[in-house]
């Protein structure tokens, strides 16, 4: 089990451009979600699944798509990449929504210039 | 959304029990308690969460009050790979049926542990 993986961990972009962080789970979790955080602060949510096919927003959405075509990935788009989306990401998952434990990938550390 | 309030940051000695405070004074009856803690540049793992009664695991306890509006998380013995933000989060039960069950994280303790 690889758990939750997420790639790049390290990406600078320029202001404008557009990118895609992946995220991917070999654990057959129902629910996988994206996280910010921003320096000294706890996590803020960005988008969430609760399936294949299902996606919804969270508390910072703006400047941010997702998809959920499958039940082991879900990507996070940067539409137009500004420097206020300068943060670490982080995808989680857990199994449904009787699961307890969230489990964290490792974290993407995103800088627009 | 019930919310949570945390010291900013404590400090204990290496091998000394540390008691990290939670309070949720506006916590509603379905909602568990979780912790979770975040080591330096890793992701957020959980370590423990509980509804009514004290838990117990292999990494930590965890003490609600009575009136739930309170918890505290304890390490038995704290070592240096303890040194970490501890989240303390609200996260609606299963009695809520549909959507996500969202986690609300705050700012956290930063915990320091000396040698």
């Amino acid at each position: 089990n690889a758990g939750v993986t997420q790639t790049p961990k390290f990406q600078v972009l320029k202001t404008g451009q557009s990118m895609t962080l992946q995220c991917a789970q070999d654990m057959n979790h129902e629910y996988m979600s994206w996280y910010r955080q921003d320096p000294g602060m706890g996590l803020r949510l960005i988008h969430y699944s609760v399936g294949a096919g299902i996606t919804d927003q969270g508390e910072v959405p703006n400047g941010y798509n997702v998809s959920r075509s499958t039940t082991e990935d879900f990507p996070l788009r940067l539409l137009s990449a500004a420097p206020s989306q300068t943060s670490v990401y982080f995808c989680a998952s857990r199994i449904n929504n009787a699961g307890n434990t969230i489990y964290f990938g490792e974290g993407s550390w995103l800088t627009v210039v | 959304d019930a919310k949570t309030t945390q010291p900013n940051s404590m400090e204990s000695n290496e091998e000394e029990p540390v008691h990290l405070p939670c309070n949720h004074s506006t916590i509603s009856g379905t909602d568990y308690i979780h912790w979770y803690r975040q080591l330096p540049s890793q992701g957020p793992e959980y370590v423990i969460h509980g509804l009514t009664s004290n838990v117990n695991n292999r990494m930590a306890s965890l003490a609600i009050a009575e009136d739930r509006k309170s918890s505290t998380l304890i390490l038995h013995r704290a070592t240096l790979r303890d040194a970490a933000v501890y989240y303390c989060i609200l996260r609606r039960g299963q009695l809520f049926s549909g959507g996500y069950n969202k986690l609300i994280f705050g700012a956290g303790t930063r915990l320091a542990v000396h040698p």
